[in-house]
């Protein structure tokens, strides 16, 4: 039973690209959330996601992010026209109906 | 606005003694809280929760405590091993499914 899967593990873009972050939810979870982390900080919570539904997108920032979970496929968080602090570990996280959020490995973006 | 403290950024014990790491809170609506490890390189891994109608749970090594009155949690790691080695995030949530909001983390290291 695979965990979840991100991908790229890493990521180098240079400013102005867009960057483009996979997630795999582990099998049977339809519930997704992506989390940033900014060096010597906790993760925070950027957006959730259900197939096709974006739940809450709080933490995001309001422009140039966007993220989708289609029906079939990877969720994915795209980052356009990206700057230098941009540059984080992206985490995704995956769920059932229980409590517990079950963490991919990241991505780790970097903007030069 | 910090609604998770973890108030030590890092913790040094030795080998066979106790961990005990820290979590303060701030939301009173918290209604699970969860532990997770982190090694470097690496995504959050689920540790331990607790419900806000318990005070303790333990699994193993690991036991978690919850005085919500005083809107504080703890996690012990008895006894501690090198392997124990790594960041501990403190992430309450509100209920299930619904996004986590972490602690900054303590970094312990159990030295041999």
């Amino acid at each position: 039973n695979a965990g979840v899967m991100q991908n790229p593990r890493h990521l180098v873009r240079r400013r102005g690209q867009e960057a483009r972050l996979r997630c795999s939810p582990m099998k049977g979870h339809s519930h997704v959330y992506w989390y940033r982390q900014l060096p010597e900080e906790g993760l925070k919570f950027m957006v959730y996601l259900q197939k096709e539904n974006i739940i809450d997108e709080s933490g995001m920032p309001k422009e140039r992010f966007s993220a989708e979970f289609p029906k079939e496929g990877p969720s994915i968080l795209r980052i356009q026209q990206v700057v230098r602090g941009d540059s984080a570990a992206y985490f995704c996280a995956s769920s059932t109906t229980g409590i517990a959020q079950y963490f991919g490995p990241g991505t780790r973006l970097t903007v030069l | 606005d910090q609604q998770v403290k973890q108030n030590s950024p890092s913790l040094s014990v030795q080998e066979g003694r106790i961990s005990i790491l820290n979590c303060d809170y701030t939301n009173s609506m918290f209604d699970y809280f969860l532990w997770y490890k982190k090694y470097p390189a690496e995504g959050p891994t689920f540790l331990i929760s607790i419900s806000s109608i318990k005070d303790k749970n333990e699994d193993g090594r690991f036991t978690v405590f919850l005085n919500k009155s005083a809107k504080h949690l703890s996690l012990h790691i008895v006894p501690s091993q090198p392997g124990d080695s790594a960041v501990y995030f403190c992430a309450p949530d509100l209920s299930g499914n619904t996004p986590l909001v972490f602690g900054k983390g303590t970094r312990l290291s159990v030295i041999a």
